[in-house]
């Protein structure tokens, strides 16, 4: 299993980003996908999960409404768009791959990570 | 949403020793509970899943136990390459969250 987070980088506040993580070495379709993102003075906070079919997101409520989770089966690629970026948006942003689909998982896999920083 | 509290905050340990982490849930989560250990720089790597099943690879000296609201994390003899953060992870709700983790430090 491999996962390689992409998109990552330096944003002004209200600005956009969209991060990317490419999978390989299993079954993308039939596991959920999540991102969980982290910072030196929060520790680990989820923040999405978005189903095998892509079908039900769920959003933490720090960022619904700013956010959107998306995925290509076709191409085995997740996505997070984040809008109106703020400040406490810095983190290192973790692509991780659920036990399963949908309910009830642990992340078993997780990509190296891609930093974003919100600042003017 | 779910708030699971941690502690120790942080603990130092000498090799050999027997290490207990505490994960607590403001509500009955079943077995939904998981641990990860994350060393600097690195992503965090499952260690236990379902409260009590070890993920392929892990040492056995790890093991995990509880249910309902109550959790623990122990490591029966500590090995200089245990040291890092340990999280707990709810997955109960839809709304995941994680504890607040614990760094294990060695003596």
């Amino acid at each position: 299993v491999q996962l390689v987070e992409s998109g990552g980088g330096l944003a002004q506040p209200g600005g956009s980003l969209r991060l990317t993580c490419a999978a390989s070495g299993f079954a993308f379709t039939n596991y959920a996908m999540t991102w969980v993102r982290q910072t030196p003075t929060k520790g680990l906070e989820w923040v999405s999960t978005v189903s095998g079919t892509g079908e039900s997101t769920y959003y933490a409520a720090s960022v619904k409404g700013r956010f959107t989770i998306s995925r290509d089966n076709s191409k085995k690629t997740l996505y997070l768009q984040m809008n109106s970026l703020r400040a406490e948006d810095t983190a290192v942003y973790y692509c991780a791959k659920a036990s399963q689909d949908f309910y009830y998982y642990s992340m078993d896999a997780w990509g190296k990570g891609a930093a974003v920083t919100v600042s003017s | 949403d779910i708030q699971m509290t941690q502690s120790p905050s942080s603990l130092s340990a000498s090799v050999g020793d027997r290490v207990t982490i505490t994960c607590r849930a403001s509500q009955n989560i079943n077995r939904y509970l998981n641990w990860y250990q994350q060393k600097a720089q690195k992503a965090p790597d499952l260690l236990i899943h379902d409260a009590s099943t070890l993920q392929t690879g892990v040492p056995s000296r790890f093991s995990g136990s509880g249910s309902g609201t109550d959790f623990t994390l122990t490591i029966s003899s500590l090995q200089p390459e245990d040291f890092g953060t340990y999280y707990c992870q709810q997955s109960y709700s839809t709304l995941v969250t994680f504890g607040g983790g614990t760094k294990v430090e060695i003596k």
